[in-house]
């Protein structure tokens, strides 16, 4: 399985601001992607993280509010942009190695927008 | 389209009691089916899968089989422990280019001592 470290873990942010979230694995992976977990809530896709690609956006996401970067096989980040209290979520990253469908997480980074 | 659909918790528990967290799903084809867990302000972990009919995937006690005539893969476990109260997520990949995961909304289990 693969070890995944997320930064910042938490932050709380000003309306307007952006914040730019860290995925790093230790090993190697095809696939990386992002989710959202709003409070109480489900994960929802945000996007496929694809290296040397643009990002795989899925509905209800744009690239303008969610930039996203994939520079290796072992690292991502994901942009937050123009936040909103609407976006006080926890942000997930999440990995997947070679033809195997599971896919492994990260902690999650906890943001607050005032 | 593909969907997964869990019980609602919160399921309240006494320690050593039975489990079961139902899901079922929709999907064409044949799916992969997981469970994850989620301890209180932690990210998630994978608990089990199965990949195809008839599979059981099993791991700290706890058991899922996929029943593709039912379209189902309910959780269960024995014998609860407190240690086990977390958000129970059950999801689905249809595998392919993408390996999307849909989730269902996720059971929160309360074990009391």
């Amino acid at each position: 399985s693969a070890v995944i470290s997320q930064k910042p873990s938490r932050d709380i942010c000003q309306r307007g601001t952006s914040l730019t979230i860290q995925c790093q694995v230790d090993s190697q992976v095809t696939m990386m992607f992002w989710y959202r977990q709003q409070p109480g809530q489900s994960l929802t896709l945000i996007a496929t993280a694809n290296q040397g690609s643009e990002a795989t956006y899925e509905s209800g996401f744009v690239i303008d509010k969610f930039p996203i970067s994939r520079p290796n096989l072992t690292f991502s980040t994901l942009t937050v942009s123009n936040m909103s209290p609407e976006d006080s979520s926890i942000y997930l990253c999440s990995a997947r190695q070679g033809a195997r469908y599971e896919q492994y997480f990260g902690p999650g980074t906890r943001l607050t927008v005032t | 389209g593909n969907s997964v659909t869990q019980m609602e918790g919160p399921v309240t528990l006494s320690e050593e009691a039975f489990l079961t967290i139902n899901c079922t799903y929709t999907a064409t084809g044949y799916p992969s089916l997981f469970w994850y867990v989620q301890y209180p302000g932690e990210g998630l972990q994978l608990l089990l899968k199965a990949t195809k009919a008839d599979d059981k995937g099993s791991n700290k006690g706890f058991e899922a089989t996929y029943r593709k005539e039912t379209t189902s893969f309910h959780l269960e476990k024995g014998s609860v422990q407190v240690s086990d109260s977390a958000v129970y997520f059950c999801a689905l990949s249809k595998g392919g280019a993408t390996n999307k995961l849909i989730f269902g909304t996720g059971t929160l289990l309360a074990v009391q001592p």
